[in-house]
């Protein structure tokens, strides 16, 4: 079954304490990303990754890291998490044509992070 | 550059009756356009896509999507509306070499008995 598991599902944490997400898919896409969704706001993209090694920059990356070293994992990393990243996550996993557009996109569950 | 706009961020409807909820999107390229809904405390589920086949798409749970280039539109729309219908809908779009998927806000839909 094809799917894309994100872990832990909740997580409440404290001003500055480092923390990572992780992100794992089956269906051998090289299509990574991260999104956070807000009221209002729908999801934005935070970093993506074309394949192993190559990351980058979504639409508010500040705060956040990723890396891609197996094809199958997306860890995002939150060096020193603030309130303002309180949040709920989603990690997806794409296929995307050779004019890199997305044709099928597949979400985790979700993390829902608190940062008090 | 990609964005979307969904025109109601809320939609009341009677259980039985139709349901439209409007879809608005603007891309420099050929893009590929969906529509997600998230139910409470649950993930998202692709209802539907649209990657440049027919213009009218069929999806799960009864619902469709046409896909109107000249008026850059993607309207979501069922014809009788369950109780299970009430969530969040997105109206999602990536163009080429967009390397992303662009969401919309968002419209919350409720199903009144």
């Amino acid at each position: 079954e094809a799917q894309v598991t994100q872990n832990p599902r909740y997580l409440i944490t404290v001003t500055g304490k480092k923390l990572t997400v992780t992100c794992s898919q089956n269906m051998n896409h090289e299509y990574m990303s991260w999104y956070r969704q807000d009221p209002g706001l729908g999801l934005r993209q935070i970093y993506y990754s074309m394949n192993v090694e190559v990351t980058d920059k979504g639409d508010v990356p500040e705060g956040y890291k990723v890396s891609r070293k197996e094809k199958r994992n997306f860890p995002l990393i939150l060096e020193s998490p603030s309130p303002n990243q309180t949040s709920l996550y989603f990690c997806a996993s794409s296929r995307a044509d050779r004019g890199l557009r997305i044709t099928e996109a597949f979400f985790g569950q979700g993390t829902r992070l608190t940062v008090v | 550059a990609q964005s979307v706009t969904q025109l109601d961020s809320h939609v009341s409807v009677s259980e039985g009756t139709p349901v439209l909820l409007r879809c608005n999107y603007s891309s420099s390229y050929s893009p590929s356009l969906f529509w997600y809904v998230q139910h409470p405390n649950k993930g998202l589920q692709l209802l539907l896509k649209y990657t440049s086949a027919a213009t009218l798409v069929k999806g799960i749970n009864g619902f469709e999507a046409e896909f109107k280039k000249s008026e850059t539109s993607f309207h979501l729309t069922k014809p009788s509306a369950h109780m299970s219908d009430a969530a969040e809908y997105f109206c999602v779009v990536s163009e080429a070499a967009g390397n992303k998927l662009t969401f919309g806000g968002g419209t919350r839909v409720l199903v009144k008995p």
